[in-house]
């Protein structure tokens, strides 16, 4: 299994940015999958999941109307497309398999920094 | 929302001590929704039990979960160099999902 997240960055307050999470070895179809941050020196949050079949999603409050998970399941790749940024949503994110109910693989993280 | 406590929040053992984290939830979590993680610095976190008490696959059998309910243990029978880490539960609800602030265990 791996999962290889892409797209973080610095970006200004209201800005946008979307995340990628390219996934191999495994089914990926079959797993819900989930993004999670973590600010600097902070725990971990979970922000956002997503079904198999990217037919229900489910958002952290703090994230509730400004951030879209998604996916394509033809090309195994995980989104989550953040609007409206402030400098609190600043973290390393993760994207996680989910089997069992409990997160099994994660990638390695990718940096968004929100500042102006 | 589920809010997870973990105590304490910084754990001082010695390698070979028996080290026991703990996380009670605001609500009762069904066994089945209960996992625990251990993060590295500059690592993503790692699965080590899953449904309160099972270990996931490669982890060594001196790490055990326990608990029901509110109360749940991460136990630590024999404290080796490479657990002192940061210990995260995590509960998996039906609408979202919670991690606790995580418990730091170093070396006294």
């Amino acid at each position: 299994v791996q999962l290889v997240e892409s797209g973080g960055g610095i970006v200004q307050p209201g800005k946008s940015l979307r995340l990628s999470c390219a996934a191999s070895g495994f089914t990926f179809t079959n797993y819900w999958m989930h993004w999670v941050r973590q600010a600097p020196g902070k725990g971990l949050v979970w922000v956002s999941r997503i079904n198999g079949d990217g037919s229900s999603t489910t958002y952290a409050d703090s994230v509730q109307g400004r951030f879209t998970i998604s996916r394509d399941n033809a090309k195994n790749t995980l989104y989550l497309q953040m609007n409206s940024l402030r400098a609190e949503d600043t973290a390393v994110y993760y994207c996680a398999r989910i089997h069992m109910l409990a997160a099994w693989d994660w990638g390695q993280g990718t940096l968004v920094t929100v500042s102006s | 929302e589920n809010v997870l406590t973990q105590s304490p929040g910084t754990l001082s053992s010695s390698p070979g001590e028996r080290a026991t984290l703990s996380c009670r939830a605001s609500q009762s979590v069904s066994s089945n929704y209960l996992a625990w993680y251990q993060q590295k610095p500059g690592q993503a976190p790692r699965l080590l039990i899953y449904g309160a008490s099972t270990r996931a696959t490669g982890i060594p059998d001196r790490f055990s979960g326990s608990g029901s309910g509110t109360d749940f243990t991460l136990t630590i029978s024999r404290l080796e160099p490479e657990d002192f880490a940061v210990y995260y539960c995590q509960q998996y609800g039906s609408s979202s999902i919670t991690f606790g602030p995580g418990t730091k265990v170093d070396i006294k």
